[in-house]
């Protein structure tokens, strides 16, 4: 009974590369939510998606960043052209329906550094 | 802006003692109140949480008490260890909603 799966663990980009994080949530878990954790901050909230719909992208920057989860596969969020601001810790959480808002199961997170 | 605030940034207690983190959010449309527990390179675990029915909310050593009209609420650690040195994490949401978090409070107890 696998939880959250999270890869990579770590991720190192050159400035201006593209960064892909992906989440498998946890089986029977539909919603996800995806949240930046930044040194000495708390974790900010940026998407949270179901099924092939994205139902609140309120924290997500309009540029650069896009987040998808599809039919099938894992959720991913994409970051174009990764500037040395991106660098953070991403952590993806997943819910069941009956429990939007709670019951969340955090991954262990992608550390991404960009160099 | 932070939807809820969390103090103090960083709580350093004897083992035994008491640790107390505190919490205040503005959006009276909150309903749910969980605490996380995170250790380092890993992801937020729930420790215990709270619905604003309820004024507290006990589970083992780890007691929330919630105080509607000040909208505030607090976690208390009994007999601290050392193994609870890890950075603990307020959050609220309304029903439907994501959770928002606070910016945490690293937790050190001594030995």
């Amino acid at each position: 009974n696998a939880g959250v799966m999270q890869n990579p663990r770590h991720l190192v980009r050159r400035r201006g590369q593209e960064a892909r994080l992906r989440c498998s949530p946890m089986k029977g878990h539909s919603h996800v939510y995806w949240y930046r954790q930044l040194p000495e901050e708390g974790l900010k909230f940026m998407v949270y998606l179901q099924k092939e719909n994205i139902i609140d992208e309120s924290g997500m920057p309009k540029e650069r960043f896009s987040a998808e989860f599809p039919k099938e596969g894992p959720s991913i969020l994409r970051i174009q052209q990764v500037v040395r601001g991106d660098s953070a810790a991403y952590f993806c959480a997943s819910s069941i329906p009956d429990r939007v808002g709670y019951g969340y199961t955090f991954g262990s997170g992608t550390r991404l550094t960009v160099v | 802006q932070q939807q809820v605030k969390q103090s103090p940034q960083s709580l350093i207690v004897q083992k035994g003692g008491i640790s107390i983190i505190n919490c205040a959010y503005e959006n009276t449309a909150f309903d749910y109140f969980p605490w996380y527990q995170q250790f380092p390179g890993k992801g937020p675990a729930l420790l215990i949480a709270i619905r604003p029915d309820v004024s507290e909310k006990k589970e083992g050593r780890f007691t929330i008490s919630f105080n509607k009209s000040a909208k505030q609420f607090s976690l208390h650690i009994m007999d601290s260890q050392p193994g609870d040195s890890a950075t603990y994490f307020c959050a609220a949401s309304k029903t439907g909603y994501a959770l928002n978090f606070g910016k945490g409070t690293s937790l050190l107890v001594t030995p």
